[in-house]
């Protein structure tokens, strides 16, 4: 959706790094969302945030970090503990309607 | 806990074949469903979704997704595929009214010319 912004589009990071992936959204949602996608595995969920202020764990949460500082963000921190940070990012807000919408995705190589 | 089953990993069909992708969900009660497709190179887009009413849903390009509340299935169906539909196929899963969305772990679908 053209409304959701995700950058970069590609990163590398050496082992041991921090990287932080940015997510924004000029759609004035409130619930967005970060899943990691890795082949065969589908999506999994990292955090979801509903309203600024307040972010939930997901199913492997582990190794990362969120923030919801502004309604129109919601940034992803691969933290050096993430044992296999090498994926594809997918960050998503629920539409009106209750479905998501997706952003174009960060792909992370971790050298 | 919710979880989504796609059973059929990789699919390959010829142009003007007829495709069912398989979806099983577990949860034991109300959901909304989804499937969302994802074209090379391109971000996740929805095909369809089903909140309540007609177990038929019709979604884009031709795509059509039959709930059977006694399977906990949510097929997807097209009648006869096209070069284009090449595409990775993913069925998610919400309870209403929470905030969590479980995809399954979806089908590569390669329709050969």
């Amino acid at each position: 959706d053209g409304g959701i912004t995700q950058s970069p589009k590609y990163l590398f990071r050496k082992e041991g790094q921090n990287v932080t992936l940015s997510c924004e959204q000029n759609l004035n949602h409130d619930a967005m969302y970060w899943y990691r996608q890795d082949p065969g595995q589908g999506l999994r969920l990292i955090y979801y945030s509903q309203i600024v202020n307040d972010f939930q764990k997901g199913d492997i949460a582990e190794g990362y970090s969120v923030s919801r500082e502004k309604k129109e963000s919601f940034p992803l921190t691969v933290t050096s503990a993430q044992k296999n940070p090498t994926a594809f990012y997918l960050c998503a807000i629920e539409g009106f309607t209750g479905e998501l919408f997706f952003g174009e995705g960060s792909r992370l190589t971790v050298l | 806990a919710q979880s989504v089953s796609q059973h059929n990993h990789h699919v390959i069909l010829s142009e003007a074949a007829s495709l069912e992708l398989g979806c099983n969900y577990s949860y034991g009660g109300t959901v909304n469903l989804f499937w969302y497709v994802q074209y090379p190179g391109q971000h996740l887009q929805l095909l369809l979704k089903y909140f309540s009413g007609d177990p038929l849903v019709k979604g884009i390009k031709g795509f059509e997704a039959e709930f059977i509340k006694s399977k906990f299935s949510f097929n997807l169906r097209k009648p006869s595929v096209q070069w284009s539909d090449t595409a990775e196929y993913f069925c998610a899963v919400n309870a209403p009214g929470t905030y969590k969305y479980i995809f399954g772990t979806g089908t590569r679908l390669k329709v050969l010319a």
